[in-house]
């Protein structure tokens, strides 16, 4: 199985700041790799998918990055409602299966 | 727009079964797969299994191999997840989510249902 790991856990910052989430992957997921978003009580967000690709609706300030075993999902000046839970996933065709990173808390320092 | 809806929550015996619905709106529901993906309270997001709406076809994740079925019905597009012999770890949040595989394998999961809470307790 496919593990990702998240870092900070947790990411302490102010509205307009820049928020660099990371995640890695146990080994080479190419560019199969997602993150969303989750807010409580809330299901989760699709932000970015392949690795780099905005989904429907979401705004520009979100940017995803990397390949292979590196990703990184940049948030370039916190919004109020950006505050949440984020996560990684990965796909792969063998075996086929899906897994999400452990995720990482972006709360209002 | 397209919309999950699922069934309402559930209280289980251990030992019993659940199945939980996902009735599917706004898109052909058979050009696309339904992943199933849990969240015990307080944790993180866990994929339990795919089902394509194309062809039947199914992938599961190994540790619930022998216990989750899923199935659909293309003709009210609705998906079914079934899970047997539950324990209080299954206690949690069950979502079903569109998944833009369709033939052999999970791909991108976008939207989402609102989650069924089902708990197991005696």
């Amino acid at each position: 199985e496919i593990v990702l790991t998240q870092s900070p856990a947790t990411l302490s910052l102010s509205p307009g700041e820049r928020a660099t989430l990371s995640c890695r992957a146990s080994q080479s997921v190419s560019s199969y790799l997602a993150w969303y978003q989750q807010k409580p009580g809330q299901a989760p967000r699709l932000l970015i998918y392949d690795a780099s690709n905005r989904a429907t609706g979401i705004p520009a300030r979100f940017s995803g990055s990397g390949s292979g075993t590196d990703f990184t999902l940049t948030i370039s000046s916190l919004e109020p409602e950006d505050f949440a839970v984020y996560y990684c996933q990965q796909r792969s065709n063998w075996p086929p299966e899906v897994t999400f990173g452990p995720g990482t808390k972006v709360d209002i320092k | 727009q397209v919309q999950l809806v699922q069934s309402g929550a559930e209280v289980k015996k251990p030992g019993a079964s659940v199945k939980v619905s996902c009735k599917a709106s706004g898109y052909t529901f058979t050009s696309y797969g339904i992943s199933w993906v849990r969240q015990a309270p307080g944790q993180g997001l866990e994929w339990m299994g795919w089902i394509s709406a194309y062809n039947g076809n199914t992938n599961y994740a190994q540790k619930l191999q022998g216990r989750v079925t899923m199935t659909t019905d293309t003709s009210t597009s609705t998906a079914y997840m079934e899970l047997r012999s539950l324990r209080s770890d299954d206690t949690a949040v069950y979502y079903c989510a569109r998944d833009s595989g369709n033939i052999a394998a999970a791909d991108t999961i976008d939207y989402w249902g609102q989650g069924t809470l089902v708990t197991v307790s005696s």
